[in-house]
């Protein structure tokens, strides 16, 4: 069965730089998530999608910003990255109609340096 | 805002036996309730759900237990196995409005080691 893709899979980056990850949901999945897990860590939500709306917020930096395209793909944008950023980040999607299961992607591990 | 606790942080069973792991919540307004687990590198995933309008669900060796009133729920696990190994995330989600659109708020996880 399909799953949630997640591109990159591992990214290095230096404070300051920049950052984008990709995220493509199940097909037919039309709300994506975003959640942050820091090791250790339960994940905590940052932002989610319905029909290409913004449909929540959670403790997302201002410093990140988020979109979901006509294809239902979503990408994470991180500017000004800072060490505390380090974590995997995962991608969640959800079926069309009024269903409440959350399918998660691999995740993209992210390092500052 | 909702808030979610989980127990025990660690759970070590012998292969065989039973594991349960146990949840509260604070929100009244939460009505569903999946459970995750996450082996190492990987994304949390699915194994089990309960919406509030059930109170027992049950999927061959997982089984999940809601009380509403009281506000907490469980997993349990019967006939354990190494595969089993792993972090287990219970989950507490409201229902969708404008405010809250079907984020979910995790537990802190429990690290399940099955031992041969």
């Amino acid at each position: 069965a399909a799953g949630v893709i997640q591109s990159p899979r591992h990214l290095i980056k230096e404070k300051r730089e920049t950052a984008t990850l990709k995220c493509y949901p199940i097909p037919r999945h039309d709300t994506v998530y975003w959640y942050q897990q820091g090791p250790g860590q339960d994940p905590q939500f940052l932002i989610s999608f319905y029909e290409k709306m913004q449909s929540d917020k959670g403790s997302i930096p201002d410093r990140f910003s988020a979109q979901q395209f006509s294809d239902y793909h979503s990408e994470l944008n991180m500017s000004s990255l800072e060490l505390g950023d380090s974590a995997l980040y995962f991608c969640a999607s959800t079926p069309r109609g009024a269903s409440y299961e959350q399918y998660f992607g691999p995740g993209t591990r992210l390092t500052v340096t | 805002g909702e808030n979610v606790e989980q127990h025990p942080s660690t759970l070590s069973v012998q292969e065989g036996d039973s594991a349960v792991i146990k949840c509260t919540y604070s929100d009244s307004a939460s009505n569903y309730f999946p459970w995750y687990k996450q082996e190492l590198g990987k994304g949390p995933q699915l194994i089990i759900d309960i919406r509030s309008n059930v109170g027992e669900k049950k999927d061959q060796r997982i089984a999940v237990t809601l009380n509403k009133t009281a506000k907490h729920f469980s997993l349990h696990i019967t006939e354990t196995q190494p595969e089993d190994s792993a972090v287990y995330f219970c989950a507490a989600r409201r229902g969708l409005t404008t405010d809250s659109w079907g984020k979910l708020q995790f537990g802190a996880g429990t690290q399940v080691v099955v031992t041969p």
